[in-house]
Protein backbone atom coordinates (compact mmCIF):
# COMPACT_ATOMS: atom_id res chain seq x y z
CA UNK A 1 0.00 0.00 0.00
CA UNK A 2 1.23 3.72 -0.81
CA UNK A 3 1.66 6.40 1.75
CA UNK A 4 3.31 9.20 2.63
CA UNK A 5 5.78 10.66 5.73
CA UNK A 6 5.88 14.36 6.36
CA UNK A 7 8.40 15.10 8.71
CA UNK A 8 7.76 18.36 11.04
CA UNK A 9 4.17 19.33 11.50
CA UNK A 10 5.57 23.04 11.53
CA UNK A 11 8.31 24.43 9.91
CA UNK A 12 9.38 28.38 11.18
CA UNK A 13 10.92 30.21 8.51
CA UNK A 14 12.44 33.72 7.98
CA UNK A 15 11.47 35.54 4.96
CA UNK A 16 14.06 36.04 2.41
CA UNK A 17 15.61 31.95 3.49
CA UNK A 18 15.44 28.92 2.18
CA UNK A 19 11.90 26.46 2.40
CA UNK A 20 12.41 22.71 2.80
CA UNK A 21 9.59 20.54 3.07
CA UNK A 22 10.53 16.80 3.66
CA UNK A 23 8.20 13.94 2.49
CA UNK A 24 8.91 10.67 2.14
CA UNK A 25 6.75 7.99 0.67
CA UNK A 26 6.30 4.08 0.40
CA UNK A 27 5.02 2.84 -2.76
CA UNK A 28 5.47 -0.87 -4.34
CA UNK A 29 5.66 0.36 -7.84
CA UNK A 30 6.91 4.06 -9.55
CA UNK A 31 4.44 6.77 -7.56
CA UNK A 32 2.46 9.78 -8.96
CA UNK A 33 3.39 12.40 -6.04
CA UNK A 34 1.61 15.55 -5.33
CA UNK A 35 1.87 18.29 -3.45
CA UNK A 36 -0.56 20.65 -2.56
CA UNK A 37 -0.81 23.94 -0.52
CA UNK A 38 -3.76 25.23 2.01
CA UNK A 39 -3.98 28.32 2.31
CA UNK A 40 -5.92 29.94 6.06
CA UNK A 41 -9.87 28.75 5.96
CA UNK A 42 -9.27 27.68 2.16
CA UNK A 43 -9.49 24.35 -0.28
CA UNK A 44 -6.05 22.59 -1.17
CA UNK A 45 -4.67 23.54 -4.00
CA UNK A 46 -2.10 21.66 -5.75
CA UNK A 47 1.66 23.20 -6.07
CA UNK A 48 3.12 20.37 -8.37
CA UNK A 49 3.04 16.79 -9.40
CA UNK A 50 5.55 14.09 -10.29
CA UNK A 51 4.29 11.57 -12.59
CA UNK A 52 7.32 10.25 -13.48
CA UNK A 53 8.57 11.95 -16.87
CA UNK A 54 11.21 14.28 -14.81
CA UNK A 55 12.94 13.93 -11.51
CA UNK A 56 13.39 18.08 -11.03
CA UNK A 57 9.62 19.16 -11.13
CA UNK A 58 8.63 22.79 -11.24
CA UNK A 59 5.48 23.89 -9.68
CA UNK A 60 3.56 27.41 -8.93
CA UNK A 61 4.92 30.24 -6.76
CA UNK A 62 8.57 29.40 -7.24
CA UNK A 63 8.39 25.58 -5.48
CA UNK A 64 9.90 22.81 -6.79
CA UNK A 65 10.25 19.41 -5.75
CA UNK A 66 13.02 16.09 -7.05
CA UNK A 67 11.86 13.10 -6.72
CA UNK A 68 14.68 10.35 -5.25
CA UNK A 69 13.95 7.27 -5.68
CA UNK A 70 17.00 5.72 -3.75
CA UNK A 71 15.66 7.91 -0.94
CA UNK A 72 11.85 7.35 -1.41
CA UNK A 73 11.63 10.94 -1.07
CA UNK A 74 10.18 13.90 -2.57
CA UNK A 75 10.83 16.76 -0.48
CA UNK A 76 9.84 20.69 -1.68
CA UNK A 77 11.80 23.75 -1.55
CA UNK A 78 11.72 27.56 -2.23
CA UNK A 79 14.89 29.21 -2.72
CA UNK A 80 13.57 32.15 -0.72
CA UNK A 81 10.65 32.55 1.38
CA UNK A 82 8.01 35.26 1.22
CA UNK A 83 5.59 35.83 3.59
CA UNK A 84 2.79 34.52 1.30
CA UNK A 85 3.73 31.63 1.45
CA UNK A 86 2.81 30.79 5.12
CA UNK A 87 0.20 28.08 4.76
CA UNK A 88 -0.21 24.43 5.55
CA UNK A 89 1.96 22.20 3.44
CA UNK A 90 0.54 18.61 2.49
CA UNK A 91 2.18 15.83 0.17
CA UNK A 92 0.07 12.98 -1.42
CA UNK A 93 0.86 9.99 -3.39
CA UNK A 94 -1.68 8.78 -5.51
CA UNK A 95 -3.14 5.13 -4.42
CA UNK A 96 -4.69 3.54 -7.35
CA UNK A 97 -6.17 4.17 -10.79
CA UNK A 98 -9.55 5.91 -9.62
CA UNK A 99 -7.62 8.71 -8.19
CA UNK A 100 -7.27 8.27 -4.43
CA UNK A 101 -4.74 10.44 -2.81
CA UNK A 102 -2.91 9.58 0.24
CA UNK A 103 -1.88 12.49 2.32
CA UNK A 104 0.63 12.97 4.61
CA UNK A 105 -0.31 14.70 7.97
CA UNK A 106 0.80 18.11 6.82
CA UNK A 107 3.26 20.71 7.38
CA UNK A 108 2.78 24.22 8.83
CA UNK A 109 4.81 26.99 7.25
CA UNK A 110 5.40 30.04 9.53
CA UNK A 111 7.20 33.32 8.04
CA UNK A 112 8.94 35.81 10.15
CA UNK A 113 10.05 39.04 9.13
CA UNK B 1 -14.82 29.73 -12.86
CA UNK B 2 -16.84 28.50 -10.13
CA UNK B 3 -14.69 24.86 -10.12
CA UNK B 4 -15.87 22.88 -7.05
CA UNK B 5 -18.98 24.27 -5.09
CA UNK B 6 -19.76 23.10 -1.44
CA UNK B 7 -22.90 24.04 0.76
CA UNK B 8 -23.09 24.75 3.56
CA UNK B 9 -19.14 26.43 4.36
CA UNK B 10 -20.17 25.94 8.38
CA UNK B 11 -23.01 24.13 10.57
CA UNK B 12 -23.55 23.42 13.93
CA UNK B 13 -25.18 20.02 14.94
CA UNK B 14 -26.48 18.05 17.60
CA UNK B 15 -26.27 14.86 18.42
CA UNK B 16 -28.30 12.36 16.76
CA UNK B 17 -29.07 15.43 14.00
CA UNK B 18 -28.49 14.21 9.98
CA UNK B 19 -27.70 16.17 7.30
CA UNK B 20 -26.55 16.38 3.64
CA UNK B 21 -23.59 18.39 2.53
CA UNK B 22 -24.42 19.34 -0.98
CA UNK B 23 -21.10 19.44 -3.39
CA UNK B 24 -21.59 20.58 -7.30
CA UNK B 25 -18.34 20.90 -10.17
CA UNK B 26 -18.55 22.61 -13.46
CA UNK B 27 -15.44 20.83 -15.12
CA UNK B 28 -17.00 17.82 -16.25
CA UNK B 29 -14.71 15.77 -14.35
CA UNK B 30 -15.66 12.02 -14.37
CA UNK B 31 -14.50 11.43 -10.42
CA UNK B 32 -15.27 13.13 -6.96
CA UNK B 33 -14.37 12.15 -3.53
CA UNK B 34 -15.18 13.36 -0.56
CA UNK B 35 -12.29 13.84 2.20
CA UNK B 36 -12.26 14.66 6.02
CA UNK B 37 -9.32 16.92 7.49
CA UNK B 38 -8.40 16.63 10.97
CA UNK B 39 -5.87 18.02 12.99
CA UNK B 40 -2.00 16.29 12.53
CA UNK B 41 -4.04 13.75 10.24
CA UNK B 42 -4.27 15.48 6.73
CA UNK B 43 -7.14 14.48 4.63
CA UNK B 44 -8.58 11.08 4.92
CA UNK B 45 -10.61 9.84 2.23
CA UNK B 46 -14.52 9.09 2.97
CA UNK B 47 -15.89 7.90 -0.43
CA UNK B 48 -15.48 8.36 -3.60
CA UNK B 49 -16.95 7.99 -7.29
CA UNK B 50 -15.04 7.08 -9.86
CA UNK B 51 -18.50 7.90 -12.52
CA UNK B 52 -21.85 8.89 -12.15
CA UNK B 53 -23.89 6.40 -11.10
CA UNK B 54 -21.10 4.49 -9.12
CA UNK B 55 -19.56 4.82 -5.71
CA UNK B 56 -17.39 3.17 -3.29
CA UNK B 57 -15.95 3.49 0.49
CA UNK B 58 -12.84 5.25 1.22
CA UNK B 59 -10.52 4.65 4.35
CA UNK B 60 -13.00 6.15 6.97
CA UNK B 61 -16.83 5.51 5.57
CA UNK B 62 -18.63 4.47 8.95
CA UNK B 63 -21.48 6.74 9.89
CA UNK B 64 -21.50 8.06 5.83
CA UNK B 65 -23.37 7.58 3.08
CA UNK B 66 -23.08 9.16 -0.29
CA UNK B 67 -24.96 9.89 -3.60
CA UNK B 68 -23.92 10.64 -6.68
CA UNK B 69 -26.79 12.69 -7.79
CA UNK B 70 -25.62 13.28 -11.72
CA UNK B 71 -21.70 13.91 -13.28
CA UNK B 72 -21.71 17.06 -11.29
CA UNK B 73 -23.12 16.50 -8.20
CA UNK B 74 -21.50 14.05 -4.90
CA UNK B 75 -23.39 14.35 -1.77
CA UNK B 76 -22.11 13.14 2.14
CA UNK B 77 -25.32 12.42 4.15
CA UNK B 78 -24.73 12.11 7.95
CA UNK B 79 -27.81 10.24 9.15
CA UNK B 80 -27.25 10.22 13.03
CA UNK B 81 -24.27 12.45 13.62
CA UNK B 82 -21.96 12.35 16.66
CA UNK B 83 -19.12 14.17 18.30
CA UNK B 84 -16.37 12.00 16.28
CA UNK B 85 -17.15 13.81 12.99
CA UNK B 86 -16.83 17.29 13.99
CA UNK B 87 -14.41 17.63 11.21
CA UNK B 88 -13.89 19.68 8.23
CA UNK B 89 -15.32 18.24 4.97
CA UNK B 90 -13.70 18.94 1.91
CA UNK B 91 -15.06 17.32 -1.42
CA UNK B 92 -13.04 17.32 -4.60
CA UNK B 93 -13.00 16.06 -8.13
CA UNK B 94 -10.96 15.02 -11.08
CA UNK B 95 -10.77 14.16 -14.93
CA UNK B 96 -9.29 10.82 -14.68
CA UNK B 97 -7.99 8.52 -12.28
CA UNK B 98 -4.50 10.12 -12.62
CA UNK B 99 -4.91 13.80 -13.02
CA UNK B 100 -4.85 16.70 -10.88
CA UNK B 101 -7.63 17.17 -8.43
CA UNK B 102 -9.77 20.04 -7.64
CA UNK B 103 -11.04 20.72 -4.09
CA UNK B 104 -13.65 22.62 -3.01
CA UNK B 105 -13.35 25.44 0.24
CA UNK B 106 -14.61 23.08 2.52
CA UNK B 107 -17.24 22.66 5.37
CA UNK B 108 -16.44 22.84 9.03
CA UNK B 109 -18.98 20.94 11.18
CA UNK B 110 -19.55 20.74 14.56
CA UNK B 111 -21.42 18.10 16.10
CA UNK B 112 -22.19 19.14 19.56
Amino acid sequence: AQSVTQLGSHVSVSEGALVLLRCNYSSSVPPYLFWYVQYPNQGLQLLLKYTSAATLVKGINGFEAEFKKSETSFHLTKPSAHMSDAAEYFCAVLTDSWGKLQFGAGTQVVVTP
Amino acid sequence: NAGVTQTPKFQVLKTGQSMTLQCAQDMNHNSMYWYRQDPGMGLRLIYYSASEGTTDKGEVPNGYNVSRLNKREFSLRLESAAPSQTSVYFCASSETGDSEAFFGQGTRLTVV
